[in-house]
């Protein structure tokens, strides 16, 4: 059964500084992992998708790496603002149609 | 950029009460999802539906359960007598059925039993 661990539970920085969310899998047998943002009792926005053959995926000032073997994965925030402060929840698809998603990572910003 | 989109964002119902919530999913996406979200745990799959059919489900969609596809668009989860666990926040989500594309999902409905 996949298990999906994010580490750490929550991360507070100021701002400005670059910060790396870790996710980590069981079963590396996944089709692809996904990177989502939750805000406070709102829904999911995808932020990332990585492909099981791909390494990397890039958005502006956001990084996901994925090491399949290893089963890892990690988000990487440069130059943080206010504004990114949220959940980070990290998500595998593996060989059903369903999602099995980590507890997420709860990153504040400061000013 | 498409949507999807969940109603109503937010109820209430008593306990033992019938709730239906309501998606309309990305219009040219072909697997429809049901998730939940109890406060502070894990998102948890609740039911994949393609082609008008149940395609798999979990361990938590018993016979409580169900979904359906009443017309092109719509895409609803009732549950037939709330429980106060029932309580969480239900998010619908859609794909293309291509896993080169990822999880659309949408705002939430936040369920409370009381």
């Amino acid at each position: 059964k996949q298990e999906v661990t994010q580490i750490p539970a929550a991360l507070s920085v100021p701002e400005g500084e670059n910060l790396v969310l870790n996710c980590s899998f069981t079963d590396s047998a996944i089709y692809n992992l996904q990177w989502f943002r939750q805000d406070p009792g709102k829904g999911l926005t995808s932020l990332l998708l990585i492909q099981s053959s791909q390494r990397e995926q890039t958005s502006g000032r956001l990084n996901a790496s994925l090491d399949k073997s290893s089963g890892r994965s990690t988000l990487y925030i440069a130059a943080s603002q206010p504004g990114d402060s949220a959940t980070y929840l990290c998500a595998v698809l593996g060989g059903s149609e369903k999602l099995v998603f980590g507890k997420g990572t709860k990153l504040t910003v400061n000013p | 950029e498409p949507e999807v989109t969940q109603t109503p964002s937010h109820q209430v119902t008593q306990m033992g009460q019938e709730v239906i919530l309501r998606c309309v999913p990305i219009s040219n996406h072909l697997y429809f999802y049901w998730y939940r979200q109890i406060l502070g745990q894990k998102v948890e799959f609740l039911v994949s539906f393609y082609n008008n059919e149940i395609s798999e489900k979990s361990e938590i969609f018993d016979d409580q359960f169900s979904v359906e596809r009443p017309d092109g668009s719509n895409f609803t989860l009732k549950i037939r007598s709330t429980k106060l666990e029932d309580s969480a926040m239900y998010f619908c989500a859609s794909t293309p059925g291509n896993r080169n594309y990822g999880y659309t999902f949408g705002s939430g409905t936040r369920l409370t039993v009381v």
